[in-house]
């Protein structure tokens, strides 16, 4: 079945730090591809969002591109801060004109300062 | 706006008791749905509506039923509650943009089952 497979955490980095955390999906159709960040004690936000093939979203000084060949959708940051501390969460869509989301596990990153 | 809001934000029952977790929206989104968040298992579909008047099931929906009577509210009712069912449950409500759906979550209510 359609699934998100996301990079264990956690993932501990220091301030302004390179941060990339892994995402693949499977490739039932063209799915939207998102990536939430939930902080400590919160809900999950939206962090950025693609819709098709080699869209790139970004956010905050984040970024991942919809990479179609490899069906990825990786998370990066040039320099993290201990701000960016949270459970960060790929999601595909369900496909079809659904709004169901399938979550990947998350990743707990702990930047330090 | 207020968002999504869901009550209550903690809740303990005990094995057997039934609860409803309340869920509210004032975005006048179509679509609503319930997860829950465990440990190492990210966040699964229990129900979700895409309008007032209709439900379906998602990945998990066992132990769980839900109404949708207004656009704004979806609540998640607990029939009998065990302690599989402890857990962090987030509503979520979303609206359809050129074909593709945004979702908005509440603040979760982490729930007990002892």
């Amino acid at each position: 079945g359609d699934s998100v497979t996301q990079m264990e955490g956690p993932v501990t980095l220091s301030e302004e730090a390179f941060l990339t955390i892994n995402c693949t999906y499977t490739a039932t159709g063209y799915p939207s591809l998102f990536w939430y960040v939930q902080y400590p004690g919160e809900g999950l936000q939206l962090l950025l969002k693609a819709t098709k093939a080699d869209d790139k979203g970004s956010n905050k000084g984040f970024e991942a591109t919809y990479r179609k060949e490899t069906t990825s959708f990786h998370l990066e940051k040039g320099s993290v801060q201990v701000s960016d501390s949270a459970v960060y969460f790929c999601a595909r869509g369900g496909g079809g004109a659904t709004n169901k989301l399938i979550f990947g596990t998350g990743t707990l990153l702990a930047v330090q300062p | 706006n207020a968002g999504v809001t869901q009550t209550p934000k903690f809740q303990v029952l005990k094995t057997g008791q039934s609860m409803t977790l309340q869920c509210a929206q004032d975005m006048n989104h179509e679509y609503m749905s319930w997860y829950r968040q465990d440990p190492g298992m990210g966040l699964r579909l229990i129900h979700y509506s895409v309008g007032a008047g209709i439900t379906d099931q998602g990945e998990v929906p066992n132990g769980y039923n839900v109404s949708r009577s207004t656009t704004e509210d979806f609540p998640l009712r607990l029939l009998s509650a065990a302690p599989s069912q402890t857990s962090v449950y987030f509503c979520a409500s979303s609206y359809r943009d050129r074909g593709q759906y945004e979702q908005y979550f509440g603040p979760g209510t982490r729930l007990t089952v002892t």
